[in-house]
């Protein structure tokens, strides 16, 4: 398709469990972002890739969280020993790696942690 | 630290009105500014860019418009219709930097 696509779209999980959230980026598109966002909040912005740059990690939360992003383009999110604040929506945009460009945006992964 | 936020967390208007939905930014040095609409269950939807040269720039029944002296953003719908019901984010961006988002507002158009 024409525009960010991320899996699962839900993901249901117990606590304590690892989970890995994938984003395949619009083509083209070297930089990409991971979002989360809680319920009813704006977004939080987690790591962001651009091109070949080490990545801005400076918004992960804790060392639990970790991103990669293979060959310049599918990025996944992993949480490790995941927690009930955990549970949020997870989104992913990909944008040109140019100055000022608008960031497009997937649908998300809805995480719920039990 | 600096952030982005809105004034009106929900905004009702009738179909047909015009809408007008606020932010207010703190950081100074932010040149780009971006409008998403956020349906339920989908992830932002680009709307309209503004750059801190411009002070207005419009699309299609949408209008935004940048006060850098007082620091707003406003986006404007013309004729709102029930499709342009959701949840609206601005965001401000300083070059390569990370997108900061305000918590948005919830516009509802009724019929």
């Amino acid at each position: 398709g024409a525009g960010v696509s991320q899996s699962p779209s839900n993901k249901v999980t117990e606590k304590g469990k690892d989970v890995e959230l994938r984003c395949d980026p619009i083509s083209g598109h070297t930089a990409l972002y991971w979002y989360r966002q809680s319920l009813g909040q704006g977004l939080e912005f987690l790591i962001y890739f651009q091109g070949n740059s080490a990545p801005d990690k400076s918004g992960l939360p804790s060392d639990r969280f970790s991103a990669e992003r293979t060959g310049g383009s599918v990025s996944t999110l992993t949480i490790q020993r995941t927690q009930q604040e955990d549970s949020a929506v997870y989104l992913c945009a990909s944008s040109l790696d140019r100055r000022n460009q608008p960031q497009h945006f997937g649908d998300g992964t809805r995480l719920s942690i039990l | 630290g600096e952030s982005v936020g809105l004034h009106l967390p929900t905004l009702s208007v009738q179909e047909g009105d015009n809408s007008i939905i606020n932010c207010a930014y703190s950081n100074s040095a932010s040149d780009y500014f971006i409008w998403y609409k956020q349906e339920s269950g989908k992830g932002p939807q680009f709307i309209i860019d503004i750059r801190s040269n411009m002070d207005k720039r419009q699309g299609q029944r949408v209008t935004v418009l940048l006060n850098k002296t007082v620091k707003h953003l406003s986006l404007q719908i013309a004729a709102t219709q029930p499709g342009d019901s959701a949840v609206y984010f601005c965001a401000e961006n300083r070059g390569y930097s990370t997108l900061t988002f305000g918590k948005g507002t919830m516009l509802l158009v009724s019929p």
